[in-house]
């Protein structure tokens, strides 16, 4: 059983296009999380939920929006697709905000064209 | 704001020799560090971790330690592996408040050879 999932797994698109990243924990965890890494592996985090609560919201365009419609369950849309969106998106969960280990999602490599 | 410096890679060994990743931050209070691995085409996993200073983290044979005077938490092993070509991230969380975030460093590559 997969801890926690992501689909798809591989998304190609156009500029401007509106796109949807769905994520899946099947750990029983309070808190979610959105990651962006960069070509160069740079990882940065974008979006905490907890108990489906926005906690983290870092410096991201408005184009992006979480929505966290339970707990076991932390999508990302994108509006308006740019070509500096382009990267690697994980989602990832912990029991709770705080020191707890955090459980990565295998990732969607997002290509904008 | 806090910050995670890594060495940077790649960095290329051969088969059972010694690794050491430096991983030094900027954070105030007392922060929770942290090791992660990915492996290609993986998402992250937890190697190692230290909640506070002078704790050992240790895992598969990898060791880091919690440096308060030196803010420093360095990865260590005694014997690489060809298994253990992969991308190596430090991170810290910060304590209290709204810091419930992890901050990576940059991510050092590791390229073991037989």
């Amino acid at each position: 059983d997969t801890a926690v999932s992501q689909t798809p797994k591989y998304l190609v698109t156009q500029m401007g296009n509106d796109k949807s990243i769905k994520c899946e924990q099947n750990l029983g965890h309070d808190t979610m999380y959105w990651y962006k890494q960069d070509s160069k592996k740079f990882l940065k985090i974008m979006f905490s939920y907890n108990n489906k609560e926005l906690i983290i919201n870092e410096t991201v365009p408005n184009r992006f929006s979480p929505k966290s419609p339970d707990k076991a369950h932390l999508n990302l849309h994108i509006n308006s697709l740019e070509l500096g969106d382009s990267a690697v998106y994980f989602c990832a969960s912990s029991q709770g905000p705080g020191s707890y280990e955090q459980y990565f999602g295998p990732g969607t490599r997002l290509t904008v064209t | 704001g806090n910050s995670v410096t890594q060495m940077e890679g790649p960095v290329t060994l051969s088969e059972e020799a010694f690794l050491t990743i430096n991983c030094t931050y900027t954070a105030t209070g007392y922060p929770s560090l942290f090791w992660y691995v990915q492996y290609p085409g993986e998402g992250l996993q937890l190697l190692l971790k230290a909640t506070k200073a002078d704790d050992k983290g240790s895992n598969k044979g990898f060791e880091a330690t919690y440096r308060k005077e030196t803010t420093s938490f360095h990865l260590e092993k005694g014997s690489v592996q060809v298994s253990d070509s992969a991308v190596y991230f430090c991170a810290l969380e910060g304590s209290g408040g709204s810091n419930y975030k992890l901050t990576f460093g940059k991510g050092t590559l590791l390229t073991v050879n037989p």
